[in-house]
């Protein structure tokens, strides 16, 4: 059976600061991706991410970066120069590539970021 | 693209009706509908799979003649609440899955509360 596991479970910052979401993992399949979610006050999922088992470079896509590192199970999410409007509640997730629980996401159970003016 | 949107964006009702949710993947034609259940503060819970033509998969402890789902088209699905009970208020989200894409993207969500 697969677990993500986001240890922060709230965590307040004041704007401009980084930020570091951790996301630790564990899947017995080989092949796998992984996901960042932001859930903002109103309620949508928004996708930000997808990691494929076997691409362990490191992403970056303006002020977000993620680093993934296999040695350890981490996908961790980063944000630079930490605005208001980054508040929301961040998840981690995987999805194996086969087996039973092909197509399911499992998500962590999620991280409350506040960013203060 | 990957627009999905879910209708209504939210619901009051009486114990005791049905409330239907609509679940529609805009500009892509999806494999695979999911249904989650979030409470406040917690995390998503997976209800029930469902792909077009074919009998929703319930996750376990998730009641089938509770929550009805129908995948009519690769672009529609639908989750009927029956008899609703003031237990069953939460927000309710579907997601859309591309195929071969390996990602589930996600529509607005439903806050449903039973009186």
């Amino acid at each position: 059976a697969q677990k993500v596991t986001q240890a922060q479970t709230e965590i307040s910052v004041v704007e401009k600061e980084d930020v570091t979401l951790d996301c630790v993992y564990e899947t017995r399949d080989t092949t796998y991706y992984l996901f960042w979610y932001k859930q903002p006050p109103s309620g949508e999922l928004v996708f930000l991410i997808r990691r494929n088992s076997f691409d362990e470079q490191n992403e970056i896509s303006g002020r977000y970066s993620w680093n993934f590192q296999k040695s350890t199970s981490s996908f961790n999410f980063t944000i630079t120069a930490s605005q208001v409007v980054d508040s929301a509640v961040y998840f981690c997730a995987l999805i194996n590539a086969g087996g039973t629980s092909y197509g399911k996401l499992t998500f962590g159970q999620g991280t409350i970021l506040t960013v203060h003016p | 693209g990957a627009v999905v949107s879910q209708h209504p964006s939210r619901v009051i009702c009486k114990s005791g009706t049905s409330v239907k949710i609509e679940c529609r993947s805009l500009d892509f034609q999806a494999t695979t509908m999911f249904w989650y259940r979030q409470f406040p503060k917690q995390s998503l819970m997976l209800m029930a799979t469902s792909n077009e033509g074919s009998k929703a998969t319930y996750e376990q402890g998730v009641e089938k003649d509770k929550f009805l789902i129908n995948h009519a088209s690769l672009t529609l699905s639908t989750l009927t609440v029956t008899s609703a009970h003031p237990e069953d208020s939460s927000f309710y989200i579907c997601s859309a899955d591309i195929r071969y894409q390996e990602t589930q993207y996600f529509g607005p969500g439903t806050r449903l509360l039973v009186l």
